[in-house]
């Protein structure tokens, strides 16, 4: 069975300064891993995705993430923060062995302090 | 493109009541899936259709909850008798093929108040 750690529930930035997000996964089989964002009172939106390929994918709005394998983890990263990205983060993980749902994480909060 | 739509937006019931969920899904895209967001339990998998067809439902709580896509641009979500835990935000989302490397689209989500 599929899952994804989220650690963090609440992370808080200064603007401008580094954002880190962390996601974690465990997968049977090669898993295809998703970040998306939630803006308050909205649904969720596509970031960024790792199907197969380079490892390190970048997304909308600065952000990227890079897929190690040996780690099992799919971190978030983006160099500078802004106030819009005020959001909830959900890592997600899918892959073959789950009939290619997706098992989201239980999301990351992140604030941007002025 | 319009987006997944949802609707209602918002829905306040009594208990006991029965709520039905509506999603029109992007076109041309073949899976739907509905699923239930609260702060306790995070945001889960109720069940999803492949090509109008019910693949897995293993997420749906109880027979309280019933889910049908009688075509290609129509999902409902129906629950009978609501209960205040059913309170929730319930997103539906399309995916165009059926591969889990593809992205799922959401909706804006029906907020449900049960009193």
């Amino acid at each position: 069975a599929q899952s994804v750690t989220q650690l963090g529930s609440h992370v808080s930035v200064s603007e401008g300064a580094l954002v880190l997000l962390r996601c974690n996964y465990s997968s049977s089989v090669p898993p295809y891993l998703f970040w998306y964002v939630q803006y308050p009172n909205q649904g969720l939106q596509l970031l960024l995705k790792y199907t197969t390929g380079a490892t390190l994918v970048k997304g909308i709005n600065g952000f990227e993430a890079e897929f190690k394998k040996s780690e099992t983890s799919f971190h978030l990263t983006k160099p500078s923060a802004h106030m819009s990205d005020a959001a909830e983060y959900f890592c997600a993980v899918s892959d073959r062995s789950s009939g290619d749902k997706l098992t989201f994480g239980t999301g990351t909060r992140l604030a941007v302090r002025p | 493109d319009a987006g997944v739509i949802q609707s209602p937006r918002h829905e306040v019931t009594e208990m006991g009541q029965e709520v039905t969920l509506r999603c029109k899904p992007i076109s041309g895209h073949n899976s739907l899936f509905w699923y239930r967001q609260t702060m306790m339990r995070g945001l889960e998998l109720l069940i999803y259709f492949n090509n109008n067809v019910p693949i897995d439902d293993s997420g749906m709580p109880e027979d309280r909850f019933s889910a049908k896509m009688p075509n290609a641009s129509f999902s409902t979500l129906k629950i009978q008798p609501s209960e205040p835990r059913d309170s929730a935000v319930y997103f539906c989302a399309s995916r165009f093929g059926l591969a889990g490397d593809n992205e799922q689209f959401f909706g804006p989500g029906t907020r449900l108040t049960v009193l």
